[in-house]
């Protein structure tokens, strides 16, 4: 079974911090993704990364996706209150249609 | 704005009894899942469909059954609730992408069950 284990757990950060959240696999993935959650809601895409080595951005936020495709992070420049929620990284794979949830980071960042 | 709906969103019942969680989209995905949530945690998949009457068991070992008659419905039924079936059950589908395995997934709001 492959797993995706996040790390930190828990974070809680003043606003204006930065901070980085990680994604790790021993499995390589097609494909990841990174999703939020805000509590009574279901997740919501953010990002997906395709290509080893690949780096996007989305305005504070920016992803990577490790040259071997096992592993992924999640930096947030300067969080804001409202960046609070449940970040979730998802893996898949070329062939199948399962998507297999990390562990997650609950942020919470203070006003 | 996703298409995806639940019912109900909260469910308290006593064990034994029969439920049935509801799913529909209205997109046209092929692709539809069930996945199992403790609150702040982790999702585990539990079912998961390809299509039409193509269902399979997912990673985590569940006691629910699913059905899949039509492309935008994908019910999620457990015959006789236990208290250890409290946990929210979110649904999802996704339009899948092929060569590297990605679409997004779209998730309806979940599904709050609680069993006494």
């Amino acid at each position: 079974t492959q797993l995706l284990e996040q790390s930190p757990q828990f974070l809680s950060i003043q606003e204006g911090e930065n901070l980085t959240v990680y994604c790790n696999s021993s499995s390589v993935f097609s494909s990841l993704q990174w999703y939020r959650q805000e509590p009574g809601e279901g997740p919501v895409l953010l990002v997906t990364v395709v290509t080893g080595g690949e780096v996007k951005k989305l305005k504070r936020l920016t992803f990577q996706f490790g040259d071997a495709r096992k592993d992924s992070s999640l930096h947030i420049t300067a969080a804001q209150p409202g960046d609070t929620g449940l970040y979730l990284c998802a893996g898949s794979n070329s062939g199948t249609y399962k998507y297999i949830f990390g562990t997650g980071t609950r942020l919470k960042v203070l006003a | 704005e996703a298409d995806i709906y639940q019912t109900p969103r909260y469910l308290v019942i006593g064990t034994g009894k029969k439920i049935t969680l509801e799913c529909s989209q209205t997109m046209g995905h092929d692709k539809m899942y069930w996945y199992q949530q403790d609150p702040g945690m982790e999702l585990h998949l539990i079912h998961y469909s390809y299509g039409v009457n193509s269902t399979e068991k997912g990673d985590l070992s569940s006691e629910s059954t699913v059905s899949r008659i039509r492309t935008e419905h994908f019910p999620l039924t457990l015959e006789s609730a236990r208290p250890s079936h409290t946990s929210q059950y979110l649904c999802a589908s996704s339009e899948y992408v092929g060569g590297y395995g990605t679409g997004e997934l779209f998730f309806g709001e979940g599904s709050r069950l609680t069993v006494l």
